[in-house]
């Protein structure tokens, strides 16, 4: 069975980090892309990130671009995401997703397993 | 405002048929990108629920069905029931800002 568990987030004010990270097991880690996708509350879903499946790819969104950093371990079946400089529009509930692919760029890949998601909350 | 555009509700009775319609452009849908379509419950993560098009996971209904044509995609459930009330949403990629969804849509059953 697929599982892919979500943890680190919580409340930070405008200008803070937070570190997000994300546990897989059930399938090769290492042999697929993995993503982060946020909804904000009530709203809906925006691809944040994505990492190849050997790091050699990374992508962002233009929002998020310079300001979070995506990585992996595949030692560990793990996903991070390193988020700096948050801004109010950055508050959501965060999503680590399993692509079906290996890449992340200039391809169809769509996300096949999903976990609950880790509350971002960006507030003074 | 999303790259690929949803309707934002659709509704329909009980063994009824409804579609969800989902609009692209030249550099995602039209640019042969595949359509991926997701079910939202109420308070749960996406599920995916049709893949590059009009390919169904496994332990998803038959009554679920997906298409697509030049710039648009479309979701069709037929034999509607009460707990397909979900939000759905569409994805795709686009060579200009990578992986886009479409606003959601939310289907009522009435």
């Amino acid at each position: 069975e697929v599982q892919v568990v979500e943890s680190g987030g919580g409340l930070v004010q405008p200008g803070g980090s937070l570190r997000l990270s994300c546990g897989v097991s059930g399938f090769r880690f290492e042999d697929y892309a993995m993503h982060w996708v946020r909804q904000t509350p009530g709203k809906g879903l925006e691809w944040v990130s994505g990492v190849s499946w050997n790091s050699g790819r990374f992508a962002y969104a233009d929002s998020v671009k310079g300001r979070f950093t995506i990585s992996r371990d595949n030692a560990k079946n793990s996903l991070y995401l390193q988020m700096n400089s948050l801004r109010v529009g950055d508050m959501a509930l965060y999503y680590c997703a399993k692509g079906s692919r290996i890449g992340v760029t200039d391809t169809s890949y769509h996300f096949d397993y999903w976990g609950q998601g880790t509350l971002v909350t960006v507030s003074s | 405002q999303s790259v690929l555009t949803q309707p934002p509700s659709v509704s329909g009775a009980p063994g009824q048929r409804v579609t969800i319609s989902c609009t692209g452009s030249s550099s995602n849908i039209g640019a042969g990108y595949d359509v991926h379509w997701y079910q939202q419950l109420p308070g749960t993560a996406p599920k995916l629920l049709i893949y590059d098009n009009n390919n169904r996971p496994s332990g998803v209904p038959d009554r679920f069905s997906g298409s697509k044509s030049g710039t648009s995609a479309s979701l069709a459930i037929t034999g509607l029931q009460a707990e397909d009330e979900a939000d759905y949403y569409c994805q795709s990629y686009d060579s200009l800002t990578g992986s886009v969804f479409g606003g959601g849509t939310k289907l009522t059953v009435l």
